[in-house]
């Protein structure tokens, strides 16, 4: 069985600072990882994935994340927020076995303050 | 490209009621999934489908939810009886045939009360 953990329920940043946003993941086998963003009222949208290769992914609006096999983690970072980052951010694992079945975090608050 | 659509967004009902929501996916896309997200929690997949086939309900509560997408296309969640426990965000999404990247509707929030 998969689980993920998401060490921080709520993160509150001031705009233009750093922000990391932790995830560790339990799995028996290979995994795909995933980070999606709620914004609100709105569905979950695909962040970035690692599923092979290189362990650090971006996204086209700044967000990156390092996949640590080690460690079991796949942080997400942001070197400068802006006040539109205010979001819910979940990270997820699949097995990547046929079905793509996600287990998901309970979430990340991110507000980003003035 | 349209999106995932659902409805209703929102539903308010008594317990032991019941309550259906319907989930149009992404045109083409062969597998559609519905969760059931809890407030602070994370999305929790209930059911799956490939096509019009199921591929994974374990953690449906057969009991009282059940599923169909019998054309293989759009697709309705039904709870009968409900339970106030059922509160939640039920969320529909979609993806193209063994794809790893999913696509969510807006959800249905449903309180009973």
């Amino acid at each position: 069985a998969q689980s993920v953990t998401q060490l921080d329920s709520q993160v509150p940043v001031f705009e233009e600072a750093p922000v990391e946003l932790r995830c560790n993941y339990s799995s028996s086998v290979s995994v795909y990882l995933f980070w999606y963003v709620q914004y609100p009222n709105q569905g979950l949208q695909l962040l970035l994935k690692y599923l092979s290769g290189s362990t650090l992914v971006e996204s086209i609006n700044g967000f990156e994340a390092e996949f640590n096999k080690s460690q079991t983690s796949f942080h997400l970072r942001k070197p400068s927020v802006h006040i539109s980052d205010t979001a819910e951010y979940f990270c997820a694992v699949s097995d990547g076995g046929s079905n793509y079945k996600l287990t998901f975090g309970k979430g990340t608050l991110l507000t980003v303050n003035p | 490209e349209a999106g995932v659509a659902q409805s209703p967004r929102y539903k308010i009902i008594e317990k032991r009621q019941s309550v259906a929501f319907w989930c149009n996916p992404i045109s083409g896309h062969a597998t559609l999934y519905w969760y059931q997200q809890i407030l602070g929690q994370g999305p929790k997949l209930l059911i799956q489908f490939q096509n019009n086939g199921v591929v994974d309900d374990s953690q449906l509560p057969k009991d009282r939810f059940s599923a169909e997408r019998l054309k293989g296309v759009d697709s309705t969640l039904k709870i009968q009886p409900a339970k106030l426990e059922d509160s939640a965000v039920y969320l529909c999404a979609s993806s193209p045939y063994h794809t790893d990247t999913q696509y969510f509707g807006p959800g249905t929030r449903l309180t009973v009360l």
